[in-house]
């Protein structure tokens, strides 16, 4: 099975812009949770997508948006880019019917200027 | 919610045992374990669920305390491999199955 990618792999944006990130998990997952990961505060939980419906979300501000289509693959878009907002974005997949373990992608690298 | 993960790095030599907790002040329904290399992203090497059912690596054992919602990784007779940094994620039954991960444990194996 192919593993999860993520597009694209790094980004460079100018602050007050937004930016659309790409999430496509392994064949047959329906979940998709979107994490930050930056130095000082680990991995910090964006949201979570299953069947296309948001099913949990953490405390990130409204700029953060996600979605997720019918065929699973699922897109983050942060808008009004803020220096902060400089971080590594992984989304992880998994089959979401239970606490099954989740597979990461390798990450999209976002820098705010 | 973000559980509390000690210590914040350890290093060992090679051979020598680890032991890495993780606490949660919420009542957990499971605990994962993954771990990172540099620049690499996330493993996954085990879940613990309430009620004591366990998967993952047979290399690498952890417990779960649901009393008080702890739970420690235990890596035995470390190899260099071992190194990277492990996070530990707890799962609430009431919010989908979503993980809070720790800020995470550098493990540096030496020779």
């Amino acid at each position: 099975k192919a593993g999860v990618t993520q597009t694209p792999r790094y980004l460079i944006k100018t602050r007050g812009q937004q930016v659309t990130l790409s999430c496509s998990p392994i064949s047959g997952h329906r979940s998709v949770s979107w994490y930050q990961q930056t130095p000082g505060q680990g991995l910090q939980f964006l949201f979570e997508y299953f069947s296309e419906t948001q099913r949990n979300k953490g405390n990130f501000p409204g700029r953060f948006s996600g979605r997720q289509f019918s065929n699973s693959r699922s897109e983050m878009n942060v808008s009004t880019l803020e220096l902060g907002d400089s971080a590594l974005y992984l989304c992880a997949s998994s089959d979401g019917t239970g606490a099954h373990e989740q597979y990461f992608g390798p990450g999209t690298r976002l820098t705010v200027t | 919610q973000q559980p509390v993960q000690s210590p914040q790095a350890v290093i060992l030599r090679e051979g020598e045992d680890a032991v890495i907790n993780c606490s949660s002040s919420k009542a957990l329904y499971s605990v994962h374990w993954y771990r990172q290399k540099h620049g690499e992203a996330p493993v996954f090497l085990m879940i613990l669920l309430k009620g004591g059912e366990q998967k993952g690596h047979e290399k690498i054992s952890a417990s779960f305390n649901e009393k008080k919602q702890q739970s420690s990784l235990y890596l035995t007779a470390s190899q260099l491999s071992y190194s990277g940094t492990y996070f530990c994620g707890t799962g609430l039954r009431d919010s989908g199955y979503a993980l809070n991960f720790g800020k995470g444990t550098s493990l540096l194996v030496t020779p």
